[in-house]
């Protein structure tokens, strides 16, 4: 089966570090994405990962581990506006297809 | 750039009703999608189209849903008729080509439709 696995809430304070783990199980796999949601809002694109190992852009990082389905998106300084739910998605590969598989989400508060 | 156009933005109808959900996706992107967003079950793909031809529609809950391309800058997504339980908020999304050995692309999402079926 195809299932992907996130946190469904975390809270982290303002400045701080937080990462956001994703697990994986699809039948194909060709590459990852994270997307940031506010609320009321639609998906907005953060990363892809398709090789192992970290890609940085701003204070915002994600890693890959192919061989464990693992995945996580890191995020700097954090401010009040990074609070939102982090959507972890998987390209399947199965034959001709190629759609996405989502995660429910992960909902971030992040506190003064 | 205009983005991905959804209309309407918001869809109060009664059961039994039809319903149309329209998308302009951005211009020049050869791939479309139709998610549906609930709480409880996240963001599920429903269909998508390369070139205007639906390629994985196993996701349309059931004959009531239909989805059309009859052009690059146009869809349509219709409920016919509308349940309670079809009560969600709906996302286009559109991107470059999406097959088999091309890079993967980011999706863009448009601003959603807002449907409640009382």
């Amino acid at each position: 089966g195809q299932n992907i696995d996130q946190p469904t809430e975390m809270t982290a304070t303002e400045g701080a570090i937080v990462q956001i783990n994703c697990t994986y199980q699809t039948s194909g796999f060709n590459g990852l994405f994270w997307y940031q949601q506010h609320a009321g809002e639609a998906p907005t694109f953060l990363s892809y990962n398709v090789l192992d190992g970290l890609e940085e852009k701003g204070r915002f990082s994600s890693f890959l581990s192919r061989s464990k389905g693992y995945s996580y998106l890191l995020l700097k300084e954090l401010q009040m506006k990074d609070s939102a739910s982090y959507l972890c998605a998987v390209r399947d590969k199965t034959g001709n297809n190629r759609k996405l598989i989502w995660g429910l989400g992960t909902s971030l508060a992040v506190n003064p | 750039d205009a983005g991905v156009i959804q209309s309407p933005r918001h869809e109060v109808t009664e059961m039994g009703q039809e319903v149309t959900l329209r998308c302009k996706p951005i211009s020049g992107h050869n791939s479309l999608f139709w998610y549906r967003q609930t709480m409880m079950r996240g963001l599920e793909l429903l269909i998508y189209f390369n070139n205007n031809v639906p390629i994985d529609d196993s996701g349309m809950p059931e004959d009531r849903f239909s989805a059309k391309m009859p052009n690059a800058s146009f869809s349509t997504l219709k409920i016919q008729p509308s349940e309670p339980r079809d009560s969600a908020v709906y996302f286009c999304a559109s991107s470059p080509i999406f097959f088999p050995g091309s890079r993967a692309y980011e999706q863009y999402f448009g601003p959603g439709t807002r449907l409640t079926v009382t």
